[in-house]
């Protein structure tokens, strides 16, 4: 499977924990977005990663998110002291970053905080 | 073209019409624009894409229409099946900004 891989598909979390929400671009591309998505909503831009750098934070919440895409392994957004708030489905897409070439996503993670 | 969290406007359609969804995008210096398409519980699905050069482009059963004076994208669907039930969303980019501002969406039915 050579498209993008996100896991896990289901992530439940208390108040207060942590969530760690993993993604593997699609071969190829060294590019990659995240993006949260509420019911019945699009999609809200987030941060735009490439390997060990974030190029793009403007969408990300001053507090408690943080994201990352080391040279090796999957691109993490990790998000600390859940809140009720933060439930909603997270996707990743990928892009060879060459500009006006479609961004291809994930199935996402949909985060359910108890 | 973004979304303030009401309830998905929806077209329904039969079996075999053309669809025809309709976007608002909102940013005169974007310069690319994207159709994806979304099943319940799966990522969005590239459909089509248009650059702001170009004011229509064709592929299989469907076809983007971009008018940039208006600011109004539309993506047409031939011949609409039971497989194209989805929700569409048009996608823009900003000119060297890399990011997509996604629009609200628009919920397809077939009507068999």
């Amino acid at each position: 499977n050579a498209g993008v891989m996100q896991n896990p598909r289901h992530l439940v979390r208390r108040r207060g924990q942590e969530a760690r929400l993993r993604c593997s671009p699609m071969k190829g591309h060294s590019h990659v977005y995240w993006y949260r998505q509420l019911p019945e909503e699009g999609l809200k831009f987030m941060v735009y990663l490439q390997k060990e750098n974030i190029i793009d934070e403007s969408g990300m919440p001053k507090e408690r998110f943080s994201a990352e895409f080391p040279k090796e392994g999957p691109s993490i957004l990790r998000i600390q002291q859940v809140v009720r708030g933060d439930s909603a489905a997270y996707f990743c897409a990928s892009s060879t970053g060459v500009s006006n070439q479609p961004q291809h996503f994930g199935d996402g993670t949909r985060l359910s905080i108890l | 073209g973004e979304s303030v969290g009401l309830h998905l406007p929806t077209l329904s359609v039969q079996e075999g019409d053309n669809s025809i969804i309709n976007c608002a995008y909102s940013n005169s210096a974007s310069d690319y624009f994207i159709w994806y398409k979304q099943e319940s519980g799966k990522g969005p699905q590239f459909i089509i894409d248009i650059r702001s050069n170009m004011d229509k482009r064709q592929g299989q059963r469907v076809t983007v229409l971009l008018n940039k004076t208006v600011k109004h994208l539309s993506l047409q669907i031939a011949a609409t099946q039971p497989g194209d039930s989805a929700v569409y969303f048009c996608a823009e980019e900003i000119q060297g900004a890399q990011k997509l501002v996604f629009g609200q969406g628009t919920r397809l039915t077939i009507n068999p």
